[in-house]
C-alpha cells in the first residue's frame, strides 16, 4: 500500500501556541488527503479533506480557522492547531487515496502513523 | 443510530483461537467494506478490502459480507499475541469512510 509520513510523532506544547504537523506522501502524487482527529478509545473522525492547490473541505463543527490546512504541493499537506488549548489533545491521523492499489479499491485510503499532541 | 455499528469489546482469547469480529451497517450506499487494524498510538494498516457478498481469504483472515442482512465479520485463524490490536470496519460510499467504533482485541499466550 501507499507510504504515508507524519511528523512529529509527538508533540507537546503550551497553551494558547500553534502546532504544525506535517502529513507526506512518499510514494506518488496525492492531489487529495485526509486529515482525521481520535480521542482515546474512540474512533477516527474525519476532519477536513485537503486538496491540493485549493482550500481544504471541512466537515460539520469543525473550526477551519482553529485547523489551517495547506495543500501546497502533491506530497505535502500540512495541519496547523492554531491556539491550541488543552481539549485540542488528541491524536491527529493523515490518510491518503492513491485511487487505485493492490490491496484496496478507489475507495481505500492509506493512513499515516499518526501525531500525538498533548497541550499543557 | 450509528451508520456502522460494532461491539467495541474487548475481547479476549487465548492464542491459536478463531476469532469472530463483526459489524452491522445501515446505509444502503455503501460499496465497499474493509477491515483496518490499529495499534495503540499507531495509524491504520489496511487489512481487507472487498466489495460484494462472499468470502474473501488472506492466509489467516477471513473477510465475509452479507449485503443482504447488511453485516460484515472478519476471521482470524489461529490467532496470535501479534494480533492483539483494535480492529476497525470501515464501509465507504464515494469516497468517504464511515468507520465502527473499533473492537480491542486481546490475544494471550
Amino acid at each position: 500500500g501507499a507510504v504515508v509520513s507524519q511528523h512529529p510523532s509527538w508533540v507537546i506544547c503550551k497553551s494558547g501556541t500553534s502546532v504544525k504537523i506535517e502529513c507526506r506522501s512518499l510514494d506518488f502524487q496525492a492531489t487529495t488527503m485526509f486529515w482525521y482527529r481520535q480521542f482515546p478509545k474512540q474512533s477516527l473522525m474525519l476532519m477536513a479533506t485537503s486538496n491540493e492547490g485549493s482550500k481544504a473541505t471541512y466537515e460539520q463543527g469543525v473550526e477551519k480557522d482553529k485547523f489551517l490546512i495547506n495543500h501546497a504541493s502533491l506530497t505535502l499537506s500540512t495541519l496547523t492547531v492554531t491556539s491550541a488549548h488543552p481539549e485540542d489533545s488528541s491524536f491527529y491521523i493523515c490518510s491518503t487515496n492513491p485511487g487505485t492499489s493492490p490491496l484496496g479499491g478507489t475507495d481505500t485510503q492509506y493512513f499515516g502513523p499518526g501525531t500525538r499532541l498533548t497541550v499543557l | 443510530q450509528k451508520e456502522v455499528e460494532q461491539d467495541p469489546g474487548p475481547l479476549s482469547v487465548p492464542e491459536g483461537a478463531i476469532v469472530s469480529l463483526n459489524c452491522t451497517y445501515s446505509n444502503s450506499a455503501f460499496q465497499y467494506f474493509m477491515w483496518y487494524r490499529q495499534y495503540s498510538r499507531k495509524g491504520p494498516e489496511l487489512l481487507m478490502y472487498t466489495y460484494s457478498s462472499g468470502n474473501k481469504e488472506d492466509g489467516r483472515f477471513t473477510a465475509q459480507v452479507d449485503k443482504s442482512s447488511k453485516y460484515i465479520s472478519l476471521f482470524i485463524r489461529d490467532s496470535q499475541p501479534s494480533d492483539s490490536a483494535t480492529y476497525l470496519c470501515v464501509s465507504t460510499s464515494y469516497g468517504k469512510l464511515t468507520f465502527g467504533q473499533g473492537t480491542i482485541l486481546t490475544v494471550h499466550p
